[in-house]
């Protein structure tokens, strides 16, 4: 079992819908949880962080976590055209040490 | 967010020479940073973690011998490719974790290295 997995996608929806990106973690430990947006040949760059369970909303991205069940997702209300890119989703226990980061979910936002 | 810049942005060097990439935390000082390759479609594989001031930590299968790094301030870490061969060419990302806003990471630019 892969420490983080994230679905591959591609995933893709319309303009204006939501995305709904989802994440699972294996360790139990976990205490730092982060969505990055990576578009294509750039590096990634930090969107969301979530701590505790529950919802958190930042414009149009709401990052939900639960940590009995040892999910983490991330929605995307009103999705643009901008918003295509692969979403990683990362994990760590404590606040110096490293993330472990899924494999990515690939995001197309049609027009 | 916190600043993390990483030089250079592109370098193309030929098979058997050596290439030197810089990390900076501009505006934060990083005891700790990551170094990461990323080959296309692929996601990101942590290589090793600076200490600053210490010897870095490699993950298993990457020879520390040759992906040379080193952490002399709290706010510069390098990562030295030596003997690059065509098999090297990759994406290479640097990160920072900022302990002020609860360890978020932040990454450089990225350096696209192509060894020909």
């Amino acid at each position: 079992q892969k420490e983080v997995e994230q679905n591959s996608g591609p995933l893709s929806v319309p303009e204006g819908a939501i995305a709904s990106l989802n994440c699972t973690y294996s360790d139990r430990g976990s205490q730092s949880f982060f969505w990055y947006r990576q578009y294509s040949g750039k590096s990634p760059e930090l969107i969301m962080s979530i701590y505790s369970n529950g919802d958190k909303e930042d414009g149009r991205f709401t990052a939900q976590l639960n940590k009995a069940s040892q999910y983490v997702s991330l929605l995307i209300r009103d999705s643009q055209p901008s918003d295509s890119a692969t979403y990683l989703c990362a994990v760590t226990r404590n606040q110096g040490g490293k993330l472990i980061f899924g494999q990515g979910t690939e995001l197309s936002v049609k027009p | 967010g916190a600043v993390v810049s990483q030089h250079p942005s592109r370098v193309i060097c030929k098979s058997g020479t050596s290439v030197k990439i810089e990390c900076r935390s501009l505006d934060f000082q990083a005891t700790t940073m990551f170094w990461y390759r990323q080959f296309p479609k692929q996601s990101l594989m942590l290589m090793a973690t600076s200490n600053e001031g210490s010897k870095a930590t490699y993950e298993q299968g990457v020879e520390k011998d040759k992906f040379l790094i080193n952490h002399a301030s709290l706010t510069l870490s390098t990562l030295t490719v030596t003997s690059a061969h065509p098999e090297d060419s990759s994406f290479y990302i640097c990160s920072a974790r900022d302990r002020r806003i609860r360890g978020e990471a932040f990454f450089g630019q990225g350096t696209r290295l192509t060894v020909v």
